[in-house]
């Protein structure tokens, strides 16, 4: 069974160009959450959904980013304009709806803006 | 504010030995708690969890105690074997909060064959 898969594994972009990350989800799961990992403030979710639908996009840093789930088996996150100080790792993670809470990672996505 | 703590960064320990990674927290609502193992380029693995109605949880080599009154938890690794090698994440929710995880700062641990 797949897990979670992550598109591109690696991206390298300009500052101010608009960059969008891909995931699909474990089938059969809920929840879909997005998160970012930096040396300085570790791993944090940005917005998780629920049914297709967001939830909670608290930690979505600025206006710059936005994350879509258009049907259960994809999801984006955009940045746009991108900046060097969003240079991380992305990470996508999928939950099933039973009443465990585990999450499942994918790969993730290094994101490297110069 | 750091609602869940890792205090080592990093630990060493010899092949076949006990690991014990530690974990504070300081939200009372917390309720759930977990620990995932990351190698280099992959993202977090899933290990083992514990319900705050649970003092212990365990699964083959890998035991999770959880102390409420002290807002503590720890993972022991038994016996400890050099593929362990990883960093350990703990992370924990209030089941109340839909899912959200909070995840600690991260420990490297190193087994030494």
């Amino acid at each position: 069974d797949a897990g979670v898969i992550q598109s591109p594994r690696h991206e390298v972009t300009e500052m101010g160009q608009e960059v969008t990350l891909r995931c699909k989800p474990i089938s059969g799961h809920d929840y879909l959450f997005w998160y970012r990992q930096t040396m300085m403030r570790g791993l944090e979710l940005l917005i998780y959904f629920n049914n297709n639908v967001p939830i909670d996009d608290s930690g979505m840093p600025e206006d710059r980013f936005s994350a879509k789930m258009p049907n259960a088996s994809f999801s984006t996150l955009k940045i746009q304009p991108s900046e060097p100080r969003d240079s991380a790792v992305y990470f996508c993670a999928s939950s099933p709806r039973q009443e465990t809470y585990e999450q499942y990672f994918g790969p993730g996505t290094r994101l490297t803006v110069t | 504010d750091q609602q869940v703590k890792q205090n080592s960064p990093s630990l060493s320990v010899q092949e076949g030995r006990i690991s014990i990674l530690n974990c504070d927290y300081t939200n009372s609502m917390f309720d759930y708690f977990l620990w995932y193992k990351k190698y280099p380029a992959e993202g977090p693995t899933f290990l083992i969890s514990i319900s705050s109605i649970k003092d212990k949880n365990e699964d083959g080599r890998f035991t999770v105690f959880l102390n409420k009154s002290a807002k503590h938890l720890s993972l022991h690794i038994v016996p400890s074997q050099p593929g362990d090698s990883a960093v350990y994440f703990c992370a924990a929710m209030a089941s109340g909060s839909a899912r959200q995880l909070t995840f600690g700062s991260g420990t490297q641990l190193t087994v030494l064959p």
